[in-house]
């Protein structure tokens, strides 16, 4: 079945500090992948998704590349702020079969950034 | 944007009672609402995806008598925890997916979750 593995969190950062969040992923055909974002207290938010190999999903300076061949799709972000601060999650949807649609949901990672 | 809302945002109860939660899509309709349990620290686990006007599909685990869905129109969907006890206290969170793509491509909107605390 569809799998998403995310690094264990927490992850503490200083603002301005550079951020990489790892997600790997197991799936058959072509899944499209994404990044959401939880704020404490709140639901999940759309952070930014790619639908196909090699495309990067980019939004409020994060990114993330969909790497086929390493079946991967890390989130980046170059300078974080405080405001930053909140859940990840890497998520993908599958291209067919029984999960057709289904969204599955790595472990989510808690961001820190301080001042 | 699209918004979805759930209805109540936090709700304690006692044991043996039953529970309904109510999800909105407020400016959009929606075809297919899911339905998500989230335990502290810990992933969304996808529980049932219900599309408007028939039974909810329910994934492997889930019991069906104990987590009734119903989607009776495009804006609304209920999950009602029946008989809950405290294992079943969790945080629920609804997503509603627009009509645009497919079920393949449509994209989900959450809504901010329900979180159930059973004494």
């Amino acid at each position: 079945g569809n799998s998403v593995t995310q690094m264990e969190g927490p992850v503490t950062l200083s603002e301005e500090a550079f951020l990489t969040i790892n997600c790997t992923y197991t799936a058959t055909g072509y899944p499209s992948l994404f990044w959401y974002v939880q704020y404490p207290g709140e639901g999940l938010q759309l952070l930014l998704k790619a639908t196909k190999a090699d495309d990067k999903g980019s939004n409020k300076g994060f990114e993330a590349t969909y790497r086929k061949e390493t079946t991967s799709f890390h989130l980046e972000k170059g300078s974080v702020q405080v405001s930053d601060s909140a859940v990840y999650f890497c998520a993908l949807r599958s291209a067919g079969g029984t999960s057709y649609g289904k969204l599955t949901f790595g472990q989510g990672t808690i961001l820190t950034v301080h001042p | 944007g699209a918004v979805v809302s759930q209805h109540p945002s936090r709700v304690i109860c006692k044991s043996g009672t039953s529970v309904k939660i109510e999800c909105r899509s407020l400016d959009f309709q929606a075809t297919t609402m899911f339905w998500y349990r989230q335990f502290p620290k810990q992933s969304l686990m996808l529980m049932a995806t219900s599309n408007e006007g028939s039974k909810a599909t329910y994934e492997q685990g889930v019991e069906k008598d104990k987590f009734l869905i119903n989607h009776a129109s495009l804006t609304l969907s209920t999950l009602t925890v029946t008989s809950a006890h405290p294992e079943d206290s969790s945080f629920y969170i609804c997503s509603a997916g627009s009509l645009a793509g497919g079920p393949g491509r449509q994209t989900q909107y959450f809504g901010p979750g329900t979180r159930l605390l059973v004494l």
